[in-house]
């Protein structure tokens, strides 16, 4: 079964500063997706980055991006010049477009705060 | 587009009492999912449906939740009767179909607090 770890529970950064969130995760298969989410307090889900684990090259949006070692199994959040609206619970997922479900399974969580 | 809906927000219940959970997925999504996400934990897929259809209801307790979703569109959650360990944030997801780019939209989720 697939298992996906994140180690720091809280975190956080000064503005502008840059973070990087940890993220493993353990599995067999060859073919899956990872995901990066924030969830801002009392507000929705929403996806900050996508890595399909066939592509090399780390994907990067704007003030985000991913260091993912396939190897390792490792897949690290980098967010550059932080800002006050970065403050929210980030959270890894892995899904196996196999699986037949295409289910995520979902870290604990990190919760990150950027201080003024 | 108008993102996913959810209803109510917060619900206080007693245990043993039951409760039923809302959900409007995005138009055109195929894909409808129910978490539950516990406090400090990440959310847990309880059931997924396709179209009206379910595809992984694995994890979901079925002795006291059940879920449906008639029409392929909106889908209710319910739990009966409720434990204290059913405390938590249940939240819906959907997706537009199960391929890529595998992107899930979730609602803001309903806070149930069971006392």
């Amino acid at each position: 079964a697939q298992t996906v770890t994140q180690s720091q529970p809280e975190m956080s950064v000064q503005e502008a500063e840059t973070v990087t969130l940890s993220c493993t995760y353990d599995t067999s298969e060859n073919n899956y997706y990872l995901f990066w989410y924030k969830q801002p307090p009392s507000r929705q889900m929403i996806l900050v980055i996508r890595q399909e684990a066939y592509k090399q090259q780390n994907a990067t949006e704007n003030r985000f991006s991913v260091n993912f070692q396939k190897a390792a199994k490792s897949f690290s959040l980098k967010i550059s010049d932080s800002q006050l609206g970065d403050t929210a619970m980030y959270f890894c997922a892995f899904m196996n477009p196999d699986s037949g479900t295409y289910k995520y399974i979902f870290g604990t969580g990190t919760r990150l705060k950027v201080l003024a | 587009e108008a993102g996913v809906a959810q209803s109510p927000r917060y619900k206080i219940i007693e245990k043993r009492q039951s409760v039923a959970f809302w959900c409007n997925p995005i138009s055109g999504h195929a894909t409808l999912y129910w978490y539950q996400q516990i406090l400090g934990q990440g959310p847990k897929l309880l059931i997924q449906f396709q179209n009206n259809g379910v595809v992984d209801d694995s994890q979901l307790p079925k002795d006291r939740f059940s879920a449906e979703r008639l029409k392929g569109v909106d889908s209710t959650l319910k739990i009966q009767p409720a434990k204290l360990e059913d405390s938590a944030v249940y939240l819906c997801a959907s997706s537009l179909q199960t391929g890529v780019p595998y992107e899930q939209y979730f609602g803001p989720g309903t806070r149930l607090t069971v006392t």
